[in-house]
């Protein structure tokens, strides 16, 4: 049962550097999405897909980057790593319109 | 766009019930989701509830909707120090975008 999977758990980055953050799910969703938690507030969305080849941008897409060449995996690119950009990373995966949407359990990324 | 409001906090004693109140402003939304995150951890699934109906229960978990004042209310009965956690209301456009609007969360705390 391994659902949504996120890898790494935990990153620290230096300013300006870049990185992936994988993505990956198997339960054959066509929707995948990222979201980022930052403290005291709730998830907002940073892009998102209805499937592979299509990607869209969410409320706060600035500084990252997206692709889906497959359905199950759905990485998320930070291009130049900003302080701004420190924050939980959350994806998620739902099939069908509407159908509840599965987390996996995050990447805690630090700039310094 | 979309707004969905939370109480900060709530404390309340073990074998006491919980209510977690939440309202939100799109009136256009499906469903209604309650998501739950212990310390450290994702965003685990509750429960739902579409919007033509006003109730729902799922064993210790009772989510009532006022679709006309736009509020949305989970109780927990017999609350146990295991349900410390956020909890999170969430609502989904009826777009394609299927994306969440989170609110900020509800803190609740147990007390033995």
């Amino acid at each position: 049962n391994a659902g949504v999977t996120q890898t790494p758990k935990f990153q620290v980055l230096k300013t300006g550097q870049s990185m992936t953050l994988q993505c990956a799910q198997d339960m054959n969703h066509e929707y995948m999405s990222w979201y980022r938690q930052d403290p005291g507030m709730g998830l907002r969305l940073i892009h998102y897909s209805v499937g592979a080849g299509i990607t869209d941008q969410g409320e706060v897409p600035n500084g990252y980057n997206v692709s889906r060449s497959t359905t199950e995996d759905f990485p998320l690119r930070l291009l130049s790593a900003a302080p701004s950009q420190t924050s939980v990373y959350f994806c998620a995966s739902s099939q069908g319109s509407h159908q509840p949407q599965h987390f996996g359990d995050g990447t805690r990324l630090s700039i310094l | 766009g979309e707004d969905v409001e939370q109480s900060l906090f709530l404390s309340v004693r073990e074998g006491d019930s919980s209510v977690i109140n939440c309202t939100y402003t799109d009136s256009s939304s499906t469903y209604l989701y309650w998501y739950k995150q212990e310390p450290g951890a994702g965003l685990q699934l509750l429960t739902y509830i579409f919007s033509n109906m006003d109730m729902k229960q799922d064993q210790r978990l009772t989510v009532l909707l006022n679709k006309k004042d736009k509020h949305l209310s989970l109780r927990i009965a017999d609350t146990q120090t295991g349900d410390s956690a956020i909890y999170f209301c969430a609502e989904i456009e009826d777009t394609g975008r299927r994306a969440l609007t989170f609110g900020s969360g509800t803190r609740l705390q147990v007390q033995p």
